[in-house]
């Protein structure tokens, strides 16, 4: 079963904020962020462990809550080049690297 | 550091053939997993390797089969194409488990 994200798209005018959020009906052990624009792959931002260990880019920050199963993408002083759609995949302890993707969010910034 | 390669970038086939991606991963990477990207079906997982051995499956029909080398390049087969195979698939690389995961370009298959 799929993570749940919310919104499924936002728009933005320069400079304001945008949260993302993914919903998990799963017990996780980490959760995965990716930006993808049109025509291309998956970039990676950032990675959430349970136990609260994260590595990603420094101007993307996120949580997770292990209790709820939910993590969150925030996006600040948003520029023109933060379009995209965000995913955010999830994976469950025992199963390697298998990610289960949302459906995604898409994030238009405008000038 | 060389990122993710995936060849060939793109691919046309006839239904009913067969077709083999390939991907290289990042130097010291072991895990390397698939995904087919569809506009309906969005990010869907095919399989993982790890040192040599597929580790975790998706639901995918058997006509999607992976292997991996012995040095972390992975290729994927699909047998028998349908139209419906027609997808961006990604492979993306892992050093393990609670690691990042980095995405190759893609091979864009049109099944014709």
């Amino acid at each position: 079963q799929q993570p749940v994200q919310s919104p499924q798209a936002v728009i933005l005018r320069e400079g304001e904020d945008a949260v993302i959020n993914c919903s998990s009906s799963k017990a996780l052990y980490s959760v995965h962020w990716y930006r993808q624009k049109h025509g291309e792959a998956p970039v990676f931002l950032m990675i959430l462990l349970k136990g609260g260990e994260q590595k990603g880019h420094e101007k993307i920050s996120a949580s997770f809550n292990e209790k709820k199963q939910q993590s969150s993408l925030y996006l600040t002083a948003s520029q023109l080049s933060y379009s995209g759609t965000y995913f955010c995949g999830t994976a469950e302890a025992g199963y390697g690297n298998k990610l289960v993707f949302g459906a995604g969010t898409i994030l238009r910034v405008k000038s | 550091k060389a990122g993710v390669t995936q060849t060939p970038r793109y691919l046309i086939k006839t239904r009913g053939q067969q077709v083999t991606l390939s991907c290289s991963p990042i130097s010291g990477h072991r895990s390397v997993s698939w995904y087919q990207q569809t506009p309906g079906q969005g990010l869907q997982f095919l399989f993982e390797y790890f040192s040599e051995t597929q580790r975790n499956k998706g639901n995918f029909p058997g006509r999607f089969s992976g292997r991996q080398f012995s040095n972390s390049r992975s290729e994927m087969n699909v047998s028998t194409l349908e139209l419906g195979d027609s997808a961006l698939y990604l492979c993306a690389s892992s050093f393990g488990q609670g690691a990042e995961a980095f995405f190759g370009q893609g091979t864009r298959l049109t099944v014709v």
